[in-house]
């Protein structure tokens, strides 16, 4: 079956370490998105993809980086983790504009 | 801008009770989609519906009902008979025809719902 996958699902670092999150789809996408659930803001859009070599800038990108070297896969870049994005952290596709979003498990990230 | 107001932080009610979460969404456009996801305490998003701004019909599946009027920018989400497994956090979202499938999601709403 066609999914999504997100890797690490748990990680610990350290303020100022690189941490790259890994996304993976199977479905063909061509969108694929990345968003950040805090409490008391839902999910925000940090950056997305519309295809190959293509990469924007969401409502929270600072900090945050992403390349689209393929099709399946949006790794995510925190260039030097701050305390202030320990969150959780979800990878998305949809494969029609203005589909409904297929969400990988989620990758619950803290920084110390 | 746009924008989804889900007012009610957290609701809590006993099983078999019906319970309706609001949404209110802010747009210029005249084509968006708006839709509502589930997250269980496991804490995967499952999707709910999608419903697009030229469909004003009410939907209903099952339990689960939907009540979309543009007159007031709303799109509420009630369930009959509610039950343990509907405990989650329902989150209301809107995508604009422009943004290619960007959703811009509301705060999300608790349901709690008590045996």
């Amino acid at each position: 079956d066609a999914e999504i996958t997100q890797s690490p699902r748990h990680k610990i670092t350290e303020t100022g370490r690189q941490v790259t999150l890994a996304c993976h789809q199977t479905w063909n996408h061509n969108n694929m998105f990345w968003y950040r659930q805090d409490l008391g803001h839902g999910l925000r859009l940090i950056h997305y993809s519309y295809g190959v070599q293509d990469t924007n800038k969401g409502e929270v990108s600072d900090g945050y980086s992403v390349s689209r070297s393929n099709t399946e896969d949006l790794p995510l870049t925190l260039e030097s983790a701050a305390s202030s994005q320990t969150s959780v952290y979800f990878c998305a596709s949809s494969y029609r504009e203005a589909g409904e979003l297929f969400f990988g498990e989620g990758s619950r990230l803290t920084v110390l | 801008a746009q924008k989804v107001t889900q007012a009610q932080t957290e609701i809590s009610v006993v099983e078999k009770e019906d319970v309706t979460l609001d949404c209110v969404y802010e747009t210029r456009d005249t084509t968006y989609y708006l839709f509502w996801y589930k997250q269980p305490p496991s804490g995967e998003l499952v999707f709910l519906i999608r419903r697009n701004s030229f469909d004003e019909q009410n939907e209903i599946s099952g339990r689960y009902s939907w009540n979309f009027q543009k007159s007031t920018s709303s799109f509420n989400f009630t369930i009959t008979a509610s039950q343990v497994v509907d405990s989650a956090v329902y989150f209301c979202a809107l995508s604009l025809s422009s943004n290619t499938g960007k959703l811009i999601f509301g705060q999300g709403t608790t349901l709690q719902v008590k045996p």
